[in-house]
């Protein structure tokens, strides 16, 4: 079956600090790649994306790349702000061109101090 | 625009009370899905809807029902609940069946007394 594995938290960081979650995947077709964030007492928004292999996916400072050689889409912000504390989800859809739900990593919670 | 739009934001009710939950968003996605999640973890999956039929309903119990009126909303229907279904629940939406991108709403964090 699919999975996502990220590393939880909570990771602590000064203001400018960079900033890397790792998520790594294991899907049994081509999956789509997410990030998505969560605010305190909010829903999910959607961060970034990436479709396929080698995709770039970026928003807001936030990078991630699509590798399919390593089954990773690592999180990176090269200088995090205090508004950047949430809560980060990795996600796949491995839907197979049908609507399906998104498998999701834990979560990482991030604190981010001045 | 990717707004989805959910009330209430909150609701409080006790195990004998019906209620109902809302969603609705006007991007002219064709799938529409039901999420829980409980505090400190990720989304669980409920149900979804395609093309105004409910495609999968992972197990949930009877006691939630869900309904798609029309393509731009979706209702879930609440009837004696357990303090344990204490959570927020969370809508999203999606255009593309192929790269399957979810959009979701702010959700109802609800409370069962």
């Amino acid at each position: 079956g699919n999975s996502v594995t990220q590393m939880e938290g909570p990771v602590t960081l000064s203001e400018e600090a960079f900033l890397t979650i790792n998520c790594t995947y294991t899907a049994t077709g081509y999956p789509s790649l997410f990030w998505y964030v969560q605010y305190p007492g909010e829903g999910l928004q959607l961060l970034l994306k990436a479709t396929k292999a080698d995709d770039k996916g970026s928003n807001k400072g936030f990078e991630a790349t699509y590798r399919k050689e390593t089954t990773s889409f690592h999180l990176e912000k090269g200088s995090v702000q205090v508004s950047d504390s949430a809560v980060y989800f990795c996600a796949l859809s491995d839907s197979g061109g049908g609507a399906d739900g998104l498998t999701f990593g834990k979560g990482t919670h991030l604190i981010i101090q001045p | 625009d990717t707004e989805v739009t959910q009330t209430p934001k909150h609701l409080v009710m006790g195990m004998t009370n019906k209620k109902s939950l809302k969603c609705e968003q006007h991007m002219g996605h064709r799938a529409m899905y039901w999420y829980k999640q409980k505090a400190k973890k990720p989304p669980e999956l409920m149900f979804v809807y395609s093309y105004e039929k409910l495609s999968i309903n992972e197990s949930v119990p009877s006691r939630f029902s869900p309904e798609c009126p029309n393509s731009s909303l979706l209702n879930l229907h609440l009837h004696a609940l357990q303090p344990e279904d204490s959570a927020l629940y969370l809508c999203a939406s999606s255009q593309d069946p192929a790269t399957n991108i979810q959009y979701f709403g702010a959700g109802t964090r609800l409370s069962v007394l």
